[in-house]
């Protein structure tokens, strides 16, 4: 069955980096796009990132373009997040998800992950 | 920027039948999708492309589509089904861009 484990979270000051991973096993990693999505304490869902299933096309919600940085590793079933110049309002527990395989923004999450803590605090 | 407006609460008795719309001026032309989220867990898809059911999700959850508006049905609302409930689209008139409505959390008395 489709698992999805990300790892990676923790506390950082403002300004400061992170990269979270995601370990993918199940299905087969290098044909499916893969978005990171994030859920604020007490919030709803935001949409952050999503890379294709060769890495060739990624895109960015407007909060986190520029800071943020979306690649896979199709050898080692693994996602990632690089976070840069981090903000208290990045603080959120991410979550990973894998694409459905529909083109382009006919995607959507059919599996996500647990998901891992991100706190953004001095 | 694309938004998906949702109602904040529904509440319902056990038995009874919960809807739960989702607006959004894009959606005659996207499909819509609804995941549910309990608490301390991951969201999990209950319904794709507008009103199918992934294997796995009970019959009584439905989805249907009128004009600007989505709705997710549950029919014999039982205990279990209480939760979150995000509906969530895309923008596709540049490059893709993922949305998800507010969020309903459903009662259930």
């Amino acid at each position: 069955q489709v698992q999805l484990v990300e790892s990676g979270g923790g506390v950082v000051q403002p300004g400061g980096s992170l990269r979270l991973s995601c370990a993918a096993s199940g299905f087969t990693f290098s044909s499916y796009g893969m978005h990171w999505v994030r859920q604020a304490p007490g919030k709803g869902l935001e949409w952050v990132a999503f890379i294709r299933y060769d890495g060739s096309n990624k895109y960015y919600a407007d909060s986190v373009k520029g800071r943020f940085t979306i690649s896979r590793d199709n050898s080692k079933n693994t996602l990632y997040l690089q976070m840069n110049s981090l903000r208290a309002e990045d603080t959120a527990v991410y979550y990973c998800a894998k694409g459905s395989g529909y083109p382009g923004s006919q995607d959507y999450f059919d599996y996500w992950g647990q998901g891992t803590l991100v706190t953004v605090s001095s | 920027s694309y938004e998906l407006t949702q109602p904040p609460s529904v509440s319902v008795s056990p038995g009874q039948t919960a809807r739960i719309t989702c607006s959004g001026d894009a959606l005659p032309k996207q499909y819509a999708y609804w995941y549910q989220q309990k608490p301390g867990q991951a969201p999990v898809l209950v319904i794709y492309k507008d009103s199918e059911r992934p294997s796995g999700i009970p019959e009584r959850f439905s989805g249907s589509s009128s004009g600007t508006t989505v709705t997710l049905t549950i029919s014999g609302v039982q205990a279990e089904d209480e939760a979150d409930y995000y509906c969530q689209s895309a923008d596709s008139s540049g490059t893709p861009y993922w949305v998800f409505g507010g969020g309903t959390k459903l009662t259930v008395l």
